[in-house]
């Protein structure tokens, strides 16, 4: 069955590095997510994407926060430079159209660890 | 703001039993529910979608919707031990981008 994929599965940076978490969604879906999740707190809805472009963002992706999918099958989300607040998990996910009952499915996640 | 809102738990309930869990969501234009199971340190995994008003079972797990009290709710049947994980409630927000906007998870603890 097919399935969103993440890499790496866990990411330790410094404060101040750039750090890009990447995602490939599910091959014939058009709608790609990236949430987070701060531990112990509940999942928050970051960015959409549809179309090439940004569709929606939440206040947390502010100017230091970047989406691209550069060559049609990955989906990569930038951080500029982290701060200690950005330790998290990152979940990508994806959904094949805008039909009420098509699903998002969500990747493994990437563990962020901001020192 | 749209909001979801769960009973963070823990409940606890013993194997064999009803396991039964509540959700109210803020968004009455809201028309597409969700139940996911997150465990400790994983991603979501959906068990159950709900669209329309009433009672939609899936094996052991019934989800309803009362859309007139904005309420969500899952009913595990037959708990078992592996059931064991937090369970998040989420609503897809209609308008632009269709986000989920995701309740702050009860976390379920079933003994054997």
């Amino acid at each position: 069955e097919p399935e969103v994929t993440q890499t790496p599965s866990h990411q330790v940076t410094q404060m101040g590095q750039e750090v890009i978490l990447r995602c490939v969604p599910i091959s014939n879906h058009l709608y790609f997510y990236w949430y987070r999740q701060i531990l112990g707190q509940k999942v928050e809805f970051l960015v959409s994407f549809y179309n090439n472009e940004i569709s929606e963002k939440s206040e947390i992706f502010d100017d230091q926060f970047s989406v691209e999918r550069p060559d049609g099958s990955n989906f990569t989300l930038k951080i500029r430079s982290t701060k200690l607040e950005d330790s998290a998990m990152y979940f990508c996910a994806s959904r094949r159209g805008a039909v009420r009952t098509d699903t998002q499915y969500f990747g493994p996640g990437t563990r962020l660890t901001v020192l | 703001q749209k909001e979801v809102e769960q009973n963070s738990g823990p409940l606890s309930v013993p194997e064999g039993a009803i396991a039964s869990l509540n959700c109210t969501y803020s968004d009455r234009g809201s028309q597409s529910f969700f139940w996911y199971r997150q465990y400790s340190g994983k991603s979501p995994e959906l068990i159950m979608s709900i669209y329309s008003n009433g009672d939609k079972e899936d094996g052991r797990f019934t989800a309803q919707l009362n859309k007139a009290s904005q309420y969500v709710s899952l009913l595990i049947r037959d708990s078992q031990p592996s059931d064991s994980a937090t369970y998040l409630c989420a609503v897809n927000i209609i308008q632009g981008a269709q986000k989920l906007v995701f309740g702050q998870g009860t976390r379920l603890t079933i003994n054997p």
